[in-house]
């Protein structure tokens, strides 16, 4: 079957540096996505890794390794509007995102 | 600027009767998705679309279908509501299956009472 792991939830200081990790068990790997969502709110588009290493984007950078299934979503100098939920989607051999549950991040001040 | 958008945000409904939720891009996407999000689990593919008269299936479909007359409308019919499908939906697009991002609309919540 298909699978990600993400852990359910993580709380960090406003500030702070968090990692946020994602597995994957799929069939087929064509890209992992992350996406930011806020509570009631639609999720938004973060970031998008094909091919291993890291991506850097202002005050957040995706990292990938296809070898091991593995992928991580670093937020740096949190603040307090990066409370919300973070979810990592990988694209399947039928170019299908298979999404984790999501992880809720608490940032406290 | 382009957009999607849903209807209604929100609904509040009875089992048995059915249950239609809009969605209208105008990115000009070919490809459309609906999901469904619930507590504890990843957003589940419930209906896709890849054109005009096309429609699939994805791994939550039981319960639900779609129709795609024109490009940007994919609505999801609820045919007699359950209980079960109190959730949130999301109706979402995208230009390119291979990398494209997936544009997502505001959400609909229904409770099924």
């Amino acid at each position: 079957g298909q699978n990600i792991d993400q852990p359910t939830e993580m709380t960090a200081t406003e500030g702070a540096i968090v990692q946020i990790n994602c597995t994957y068990q799929t069939s087929g790997f064509n890209g992992l996505f992350w996406y930011q969502q806020h509570a009631g709110e639609a999720p938004t588009f973060l970031s998008y890794n094909v091919l291993d290493g890291l991506e850097e984007k202002g005050r957040f950078s995706s990292f990938l390794s296809r070898s091991k299934g593995y992928s991580y979503l670093l937020l740096k100098e949190l603040q307090m509007k990066d409370s919300a939920s973070y979810l990592c989607a990988v694209v399947d051999s039928n170019y299908q995102l298979i999404w984790g549950a999501g992880t809720k991040l608490i940032i406290k001040p | 600027d382009a957009e999607i958008t849903q209807s209604p945000r929100h609904k509040i409904t009875e089992t048995g009767r059915q249950v239609t939720l809009a969605c209208h891009q105008t990115w000009n996407h070919n490809n459309m998705f609906w999901y469904r999000q619930d507590l504890g689990h990843g957003l589940r593919l419930i209906h896709y679309s890849y054109g005009v008269q096309d429609t699939n299936k994805g791994e939550v479909s039981d319960g639900y279908s779609v129709s795609r007359s024109n490009t940007e409308d994919l609505p999801l019919t609820l045919e007699s509501a359950a209980s079960s499908q109190t959730s949130v939906y999301f109706c979402a697009s995208r230009e390119r299956l291979e990398s494209g991002e997936l544009f997502f609309g505001e959400g609909s919540r229904l409770t099924v009472l």
